[in-house]
């Protein structure tokens, strides 16, 4: 059971260059997020999905796409690097269980754009 | 716009000591309070969590204040150890939400 697993864990891209970072879960869980970690702002909503087959943006989605491609794998695209999206990236699922909103995050993908 | 506003950004406490982290929400509609612990490196973890129909929740070392009046809430961290040294981020939800709001976190280290 390996819970939310991210991949890769660090990259360097150029302005301009594109990526998608991968993110997966086994825990059965209905919906999934992507965030963003910097420093001084905590964590920041860029998108979620409540279910397989629907995505929703949240605080800061500008720049970035996302697919739900099945129950288990959110990915987070980035079209056109800028040095404004250097940041932590963070997965999270979650389960409505008893109403609790507990999200389990993944390990992080340490992202630089020069 | 920060919906849910935590102080202090940075902590030292002493071994031994209390740490506090205090957080407050401007929406009335939120009634799902969570705490979440990061160490370095990792992804955050559930810590403890409160709904408004209770003033105080109590696991372990770990103490959730909630003031449903003045829309705050804090966490308090009895006999801080050199382990509990992280950063940690308050979080709220609506009822039926699955979006958390976080607060902008604080860095605790505990001096040996």
């Amino acid at each position: 059971n390996a819970g939310v697993t991210q991949t890769p864990k660090f990259q360097v891209l150029k302005t301009g260059q594109s990526m998608t970072l991968q993110c997966a879960q086994d825990m059965n869980h209905n919906s999934m997020y992507w965030y963003r970690q910097d420093p001084g702002m905590g964590l920041r909503l860029i998108y979620y999905s409540a279910s397989e087959g629907t995505t929703d943006k949240g605080e800061v989605p500008n720049g970035y796409n996302v697919s739900r491609l099945n129950k288990r794998e959110f990915s987070l695209r980035l079209e056109s690097a800028a040095p404004s999206q250097t940041s932590v990236y963070f997965c999270a699922s979650s389960g409505l269980g008893q109403g609790v909103n507990e999200q389990f995050f993944g390990p992080g993908t340490r992202l630089t754009v020069l | 716009q920060q919906q849910v506003k935590q102080s202090p950004q940075s902590l030292i406490v002493q071994k031994g000591g209390i740490s506090i982290i205090n957080c407050a929400y401007e929406n009335t509609a939120f009634d799902y309070f969570p705490w979440y612990q990061q160490f370095p490196g990792k992804g955050p973890a559930l810590l403890i969590a409160i709904r408004p129909d209770v003033s105080e929740k109590k696991e372990g070392r770990f103490t959730i204040s909630f003031n449903k009046s003045a829309k705050q809430f804090s966490l308090h961290i009895m006999d801080s150890q050199p382990g509990d040294s992280a950063t940690y981020f308050c979080a709220a939800s609506m009822k039926g939400a699955q979006k958390l709001v976080f607060g902008q976190g604080t860095r605790l280290t505990i001096n040996p």
